[in-house]
């Protein structure tokens, strides 16, 4: 069975700062690997995937994610912190197999501080 | 282009009513989720479809019912609604099977009291 943790709920950082969002999964195969983005009041929408290629994976909004399989670990990292990046993000695994394969993490509030 | 749409956004429902959640896209996707979303929790899934005239069950069902007569509309309906579907629900959609890309509407709110 899969799963996925995000460590931690809340994180804080100053505008201009590396914001680091952190995320491990348990997995009986090789996964498929999301990060999501919610804005208040928004619906979700995805930053980046990785799908077993490239482990370096490029988002949108100067984001990106490591996948590292030693460490089961698919943390997401932007070198910048922008004061449009504070919102609600979810890592989310998936080991393939239908509609219903989707299993995501409780989130992890990012809050930037001006 | 609209992509997801949710109706209505916000909705407050006494014990042991009904009501329909509606969502519509408009980008052909043959598949579409409901999902609700509760405090300090990740997304759980309740039903999705494959396709028109195609449902299966999520991981939390309990309580509703959906219908899937086209592919745009995929109607959630809760009957004799509980304080415990309080809740934020999301409607998305995919082009492809999982991994593919979920677009998500913006959300309605219940309230159950």
């Amino acid at each position: 069975a899969q799963s996925v943790t995000q460590l931690d709920s809340h994180v804080s950082v100053s505008e201009g700062t590396p914001v680091l969002l952190r995320c491990n999964y348990s997995s009986s195969y090789s996964p498929s690997l999301f990060w999501y983005v919610q804005h208040p009041n928004k619906g979700l929408q995805l930053l980046l995937k990785y799908t077993s290629a490239a482990t370096l994976v490029k988002g949108i909004n100067g984001f990106e994610a490591e996948f590292k399989k030693s460490e089961t670990s698919f943390h997401l990292t932007k070198p910048s912190a922008h004061m449009s990046d504070a919102a609600e993000y979810f890592c989310v695994v998936s080991e393939g197999g239908g509609a219903d394969g989707l299993t995501f993490g409780k989130g992890t509030h990012l809050i930037i501080q001006p | 282009n609209a992509g997801v749409t949710q109706t209505p956004k916000f909705r407050i429902l006494k014990i042991g009513q009904s009501m329909t959640l509606q969502c519509a896209q408009d980008m052909n996707h043959n598949y579409m989720y409901w999902y609700r979303q509760d405090p300090g929790m990740g997304l759980k899934l309740i039903y999705y479809s494959v396709g028109a005239g195609i449902t299966d069950k999520g991981e939390v069902p309990n309580g509703y019912n959906v219908s899937r007569s086209t592919t745009e509309d995929f109607p959630l309906r809760l009957e004799l609604a509980a304080p415990s579907q309080t809740s934020v629900y999301f409607c998305a959609s995919s082009e492809n099977r999982v991994p593919g890309e979920l677009f998500f509407g913006e959300g309605s709110r219940l309230t159950v009291l």
